[in-house]
C-alpha cells in the first residue's frame, strides 16, 4: 500500500519561531509537493521538487523554503512562522510520468499564536 | 493555463448514479483531466484522470465531450461514504496541478 506520511497531525507554534514539518514517501516517486488549504481557497502550491536538491516555486511560496536532501524525504521550513501562516498544510508525491497521480498525506493542521 | 469551472455544491440521494460537472474551454490539446476529491479530515486521493477518451475504474467512470471542453465524473451508486469535495483539475504534464475549490457533494440517505 502506498503511503505518504507526515510528522505531525497538528502543530502548534509562536510567531517567530523557525518550523519545520516533515513529508516522507515509501513509493519511491521523482516529485514531492507542498500546499497549504485554507477555507474558500481549495489548495495551493507553496513549492515542489522534481529530484534530490531541486525545487521549484509554487504559487505562494513566499515566507516558506523547502529541503530535498534524500529522495523520499521533502521538508517545509517556516524560517519565521506568522499568524497568516496559520493552516493545513498538505504534502503529496508522483512519479514522473505524464498524467501521473499524485499520492496525499493526511495532511498537518498547524496554528500560530 | 487553462481553468475549470465546477458547481460550488451538489446533492445526491444515496445509491443513485451521481453525475458531477466541470467546465474547461480552454483546454489544451495535451492537458489530461484530473478529478479528486477529499473526504472530511483527510488529504484528497486520486479518482480518475483522462486525455480523450471515456475511463473506466473501479471508483468511477469519466465522460469527456467530444471537443474536450467539459468532462462529467459519474458515480454510479453513491455511497454514504462518496460524500467529500470533488476537485476537477487539468494538468499541464508539467505535473503541477492546480486545485481550484472544486463541488461539495452532499449523499442524502
Amino acid at each position: 500500500d502506498v503511503k505518504v506520511t507526515q510528522s505531525s497531525r497538528y502543530l502548534v507554534k509562536r510567531t517567530g519561531e523557525k518550523v519545520f514539518l516533515e513529508c516522507v514517501q515509501d513509493m519511491d516517486h521523482e516529485n514531492m509537493f507542498w500546499y497549504r488549504q485554507d477555507p474558500g481557497l481549495g489548495l495551493r502550491l507553496i513549492y515542489f521538487s522534481y529530484d534530490v536538491k531541486m525545487k521549484e516555486k509554487g504559487d505562494i511560496p513566499e515566507g516558506y523554503s523547502v529541503s530535498r536532501e534524500k529522495k523520499e524525504r521533502f521538508s517545509l521550513i517556516l524560517e519565521s512562522a506568522s499568524t497568516n501562516q496559520t493552516s493545513m498544510y498538505l504534502c503529496a508525491s508522483s512519479s514522473l510520468h505524464s498524467g501521473a497521480e499524485q499520492y496525499f498525506g493526511p495532511g498537518t493542521r498547524l496554528t500560530v499564536t | 493555463d487553462a481553468k475549470t469551472t465546477q458547481p460550488n455544491s451538489m446533492e445526491s440521494n444515496e445509491e443513485e448514479p451521481v453525475h458531477l460537472p466541470c467546465n474547461h474551454s480552454t483546454i489544451s490539446g495535451t492537458d489530461y483531466i484530473h478529478w479528486y476529491r477529499q473526504l472530511p479530515s483527510q488529504g484528497p486521493e486520486y479518482v480518475i484522470h483522462g486525455l480523450t477518451s471515456n475511463v473506466n475504474n473501479r471508483m468511477a467512470s469519466l465522460a469527456i465531450a467530444e471537443d474536450r471542453k467539459s468532462s462529467t465524473l459519474i458515480l454510479h451508486r453513491a455511497t454514504l461514504r462518496d460524500a467529500a469535495v470533488y476537485y476537477c483539475i487539468l494538468d499541464f504534464g508539467n505535473e503541477k496541478l492546480t486545485f481550484g475549490t472544486g463541488t461539495r457533494l452532499t449523499i442524502i440517505p
